[in-house]
């Protein structure tokens, strides 16, 4: 069974980085998928952060690309999101996800992490 | 970047009743357009992309339709399983966008 689990801080203060892990179990993070980052503010929708294949290619959306930086370590089996710079608009819960081979869109999803930016 | 619109907001549907929802794009996807389901404190699950098919384990009561700006999804006969907010999203171009979410509850 492939799962999907997020991890790391749930609470970040404001300028500094969030940084979270999503570890993969049950399949090869290296085998024909990408990997990504979705969020959803509480009680809102949803945002595509960005994307990452397990070569370390990458392609981050367009209003988040100043401050993401996405990576992946195949020994472990993970790859990881940091978004630097972060404010209050910036908590939400964090989906990790593997992306279909279909195209850019999501057929499993992590259990997502709620993280809140305040002081 | 593509906006994606969903009506209604919210659905009431009756047991047993057909739900549809729309969404609509703000330009042409060709066959790029899935849908998610969501239930509370849950994340999203794939329903539905390529505009009409269904993710792996999913019901046959849900089904696809639409073309270019205008798709639909539907749910052939509610049960209360299937209270969700239910979201569109092309992938199209990226960044893939989503729309607002439908939110289905019971009658």
């Amino acid at each position: 069974q492939v799962q999907l689990q997020e991890s790391g801080p749930g609470l970040v203060k404001p300028s500094d980085t969030l940084s979270l892990t999503c570890a993969v179990s049950g399949y090869y993070i290296s085998s024909s998928n990408w990997w990504g980052w979705i969020r959803q503010p509480p009680g809102k929708g949803l945002e595509w952060i960005g994307y990452i294949y397990y070569t370390g290619s990458s392609n981050y959306n367009p209003s988040l690309q100043r401050r993401v930086t996405m990576s992946v370590d195949t020994s472990k089996n993970q790859f990881s999101l940091k978004l630097s710079s972060v404010t209050a608009v910036d908590t939400a819960v964090y989906y990790c996800a593997r992306i279909s081979n279909a195209g850019v869109l999501v057929d499993l999803w992590g259990q997502g992490t709620l993280v809140t930016v305040s002081s | 970047e593509i906006a994606m619109t969903q009506s209604p907001d919210t659905l009431s549907v009756s047991p047993g009743e057909r739900a549809t929802l729309s969404c609509r794009a703000s330009q042409s996807l060709s066959s790029n357009l899935a849908w998610y389901q969501q239930k509370s404190g849950q994340a999203p699950r794939l329903l539905i992309y390529g505009v009409s098919i269904r993710a792996t384990g999913i019901s046959a009561r849900f089904s696809g339709s639409g073309s270019g700006t205008e798709f639909t999804l539907t749910i052939s006969s509610l049960q209360s399983a299937d209270v969700a907010v239910y979201y569109c999203q092309q992938y199209n171009n990226w960044p893939g966008t989503f729309g607002q979410g439908t939110k289905v509850e019971i009658k």
